[in-house]
């Protein structure tokens, strides 16, 4: 249990293009869903969380019109990312996260990622 | 705002050897979890563990929420345990609950 798809997982554009990427839970209700970007060699770097319903907490830095998040259901969250420039050319990954029995926080689990370069 | 921060930053091991990976954090949290990036950058969740001691085969996990640590012990190492290890810590912060990442530990085990 607790699976998480993403797509595309590759995904090249030219620049000024606008790309979506998809993040489902595939067999659970995900209560928050979260995105991150992830630069070569580096850790990853929480972008913003989203819950179902509700507009996103962007972290501090990061553009909430160029990086657009739709969290339409318990399953799905969708990241945008608005006139693509080569500088958004990174490794995107979403986690969902969920409260497991027993459990007083949730845990999360992630997306397999998805890795944009834009021309 | 939080630190989180992973010793060592790089690992070389020859297979069969024991490693003990160390993530500080500087700040109380809520919760704690361990994982492993494989070559193609999937997350692999090793433990979720905000406190107390946990094993799973060869690896064991320690967390000392008061002294703000976390201990990753990885036995009889493989080639296949290569990869980066993160730890991330989970906290509430203005009402949203999020989780920030440790800096890593790139462990490469030869054969």
């Amino acid at each position: 249990g607790a699976v998480v798809s993403q797509h595309p997982s590759r995904v090249i554009c030219k620049s000024g293009t606008s790309v979506k990427i998809e993040c489902r839970s595939l067999d659970f209700q995900a209560t928050t869903m979260f995105w991150y970007r992830q630069f070569p060699k580096k850790s990853l770097m929480l972008m913003a969380t989203s819950n179902e319903g509700s507009k996103a907490t962007y972290e501090q830095g990061v553009e909430k019109d160029k990086f657009l998040i739709n969290h339409a259901s318990l399953t799905l969250s969708t990241l945008t990312v608005t006139s693509a420039h080569p500088e958004d050319s990174s490794f995107y990954i979403c986690s969902a996260s969920r409260l497991a029995g027993g459990r007083a926080y949730n845990e999360q689990f992630f997306g397999p990622g998805t890795r944009l370069t834009v021309l | 705002g939080i630190q989180v921060e992973q010793s060592p930053p790089d690992l070389i091991l020859q297979e069969g050897a024991n490693s003990t990976l160390r993530c500080n954090f500087s700040d109380s949290v809520n919760n704690l979890q361990w994982f492993h990036q494989n070559p193609w950058g999937q997350l692999i969740n090793l433990f979720y563990i905000p406190s107390g001691t946990k094993q799973n085969g060869r690896l064991s996990a320690t967390t000392v929420a008061t002294e703000r640590y976390s201990l990753l012990y990885i036995s009889s190492s493989q080639t296949t345990d290569s990869g980066v290890y993160f730890c991330a810590v989970g906290m509430s912060t203005s009402g949203t609950y999020k989780y920030i990442f440790g800096t890593g530990t790139r462990l490469k085990v030869l054969a």
